[in-house]
C-alpha cells in the first residue's frame, strides 16, 4: 500500500522568499513521485514527476524537487515565491508496476505569497 | 502534451434532477479515466475508475446506482449524477493516464455542481 503526507496544511511566505513544501511518502515498491498544482475552480497541472535517473527533478514555473529515498521524501522548492505562486499543491505516488492504476494524493498544503 | 477537457465547468440544477458531466481526452486515447470528487479545502477523493468499453470500478462507499460512469468510446467519459440532492454538491475532476508508461495522469479542469 502506498501513502502521502505533507507537513503543514498552509504555508506562508513572502514574496521573494524561499519556497519549500514537505512531501512524504510510503511505498512497498519503487515510487513514481509526482507534484500538482491546483488553483482555484480549476483542475490540478502537474509541476514536475519523478520516475527513474536523476534525483532532483526540475518542472515549471521554477520548482523543483529532489527524490531521497534513504527519507521517502519528495520536498518541492523554488528559490524566490511570487504571487502567482499562491495555490493548493499535491504531492502523490504512484505504482510503477500498475502503469499509475494506482495513484494516491496528499492532502495537500495551501502556498500563501505574501506581499 | 496529453489535455483533457471537462464540461460543463459550472452546472447549477435543482434537487432531484439528474446532471451529466463528461471527459474528454483530446489528444490521445484513454482506455482509463478516473473520476474524483473534492470537498472544499479538502484533497481529491477516488470515486471510480472507468475502463472503456467494461463496467466501471467504484471506490468503497461511493453509490455506482447514484454516480452512474460511461466511457463509451477510446475518448469519453460521463459522469451522470442522478436525483441529486444539496449534498451532492461539489467539486468534480475527471483525469486520464496518457499513452507514455510513467504512470502520469492529466486532469480536467473540473466542474462545479450546485444542487439547490
Amino acid at each position: 500500500a502506498q501513502s502521502v503526507t505533507q507537513l503543514g496544511s498552509h504555508v506562508s511566505v513572502s514574496e521573494g522568499a524561499l519556497v519549500l513544501l514537505r512531501c512524504n511518502y510510503s511505498s512497498s515498491v519503487p515510487p513514481y513521485l509526482f507534484w500538482y498544482v491546483q488553483y482555484p475552480n480549476q483542475g490540478l497541472q502537474l509541476l514536475l514527476k519523478y520516475t527513474t535517473g536523476a534525483t532532483l527533478v526540475k518542472g515549471i514555473n521554477g520548482f523543483e524537487a529532489e527524490f531521497k529515498k534513504s527519507e521517502t521524501s519528495f520536498h518541492l522548492t523554488k528559490p524566490s515565491a511570487h504571487m502567482s505562486d499562491a495555490a493548493e499543491y499535491f504531492c502523490a505516488v504512484s505504482d510503477w508496476r500498475n502503469y499509475g492504476q494506482n495513484f494516491v494524493f496528499g492532502p495537500g498544503t495551501r502556498l500563501s505569497v505574501l506581499p | 502534451g496529453a489535455v483533457v477537457s471537462q464540461h460543463p465547468s459550472r452546472v447549477i440544477c435543482k434537487s432531484g434532477t439528474s446532471v451529466k458531466i463528461e471527459c474528454r481526452s483530446l489528444d490521445f486515447q484513454a482506455t482509463t479515466m478516473f473520476w474524483y470528487r473534492q470537498f472544499p479545502k479538502q484533497s481529491l477523493m477516488l470515486m471510480a475508475t472507468s475502463n472503456e468499453g467494461s463496467k466501471a470500478t467504484y471506490e468503497q462507499g461511493v453509490e455506482k446506482d447514484k454516480f452512474l460512469i460511461n466511457h463509451a468510446s477510446l475518448t469519453l467519459s460521463t459522469l451522470t449524477v442522478t436525483s441529486a440532492h444539496p449534498e451532492d454538491s461539489s467539486f468534480y475532476i475527471c483525469s486520464a493516464r496518457g499513452t507514455s508508461n510513467t504512470g502520469e495522469l492529466f486532469f480536467g479542469e473540473g466542474s462545479r455542481l450546485t444542487v439547490l
